[in-house]
């Protein structure tokens, strides 16, 4: 069981647009900041966002962030089948004094 | 350009130990935390715990604490991950990840490319 809750999967349809959420609590989401990241299928993770809604240099602005309160998403706009990836949430907890990670969300992309 | 290269794949016993390494390159290796991520496979991401290189103080997560010890070596710019004590269920891809010195905004970026370590009688 993950700390952070994601969609197990998401789909949608080439050039349209998808949102994937991340739910947690006041210990970790409702007062640190959140990270996104793509792994697509057999490599590393990549960092896609980070401090809730900032993009690395390199990451396109089809990808976007968002936060409110106990909750994070993750947006992606114009679909590629490129985009087919697993999607992860993370943060810290002060309260378990550690970095969580949400279960992870596959993108579908039909 | 920024890089962490690991060493390469392991298959231990049941009750060893597993010692990986994670070389820096392209950025002061003090000025960052050092993290390391477990992937089982078809898993999801679990954060193992992090190791400060510029004075060597760790925080594990309590799943690990007490089977797994982080360093980092300055003389190298290498960060370690020891996890003892192997089962079958430790079986997964283990990642070095950087992480942002204010840990209440962690990022992970740049990661390693995985060592792949398998547990098996």
């Amino acid at each position: 069981q993950s700390v952070l809750t994601q969609p197990p999967s998401v789909s949608a349809a080439p050039g349209q647009k998808v949102t994937i959420s991340c739910s947690g609590s006041s210990s970790n989401i409702g007062n640190n900041y959140v990270s996104w990241y793509q792994q697509l299928p057999g490599t590393a993770p990549k960092l896609l966002i980070y401090d809730n809604n900032k993009r690395p240099s390199g990451i396109p602005d089809r990808f976007s962030g968002s936060k409110s309160g106990t909750s994070a998403t993750l947006g992606i706009t114009g679909l590629q089948t490129g985009d087919e990836a697993d999607y992860y949430c993370g943060t810290w907890d002060s309260s378990l004094s550690a970095a969580v990670f949400g279960g992870g969300t596959q993108l579908t992309v039909l | 350009e920024v890089q962490l290269v690991q060493s390469g794949a392991e298959v231990k016993k049941p009750g060893a130990t597993v010692k990986i390494s994670c070389k820096v390159s392209g950025y002061t290796f003090t000025d960052y935390y050092m993290h390391w991520v477990q992937q089982a496979p078809g898993k999801g991401l679990e954060w193992m715990g992090l190791v400060d290189p510029e004075d060597g103080e760790t925080i594990y997560a309590e799943k690990f604490q007490g089977r797994v010890t982080i360093t980092a070596d300055t003389s190298t710019d290498t960060a370690y991950m020891e996890l003892s004590s192997l089962r079958s269920e430790d079986t997964a891809v283990y990642y070095c990840a950087t992480g942002r010195r204010m840990i209440v905004a962690n990022w992970f970026d740049p990661w390693g490319q995985g060592t792949l370590v398998t547990v098996s009688s």
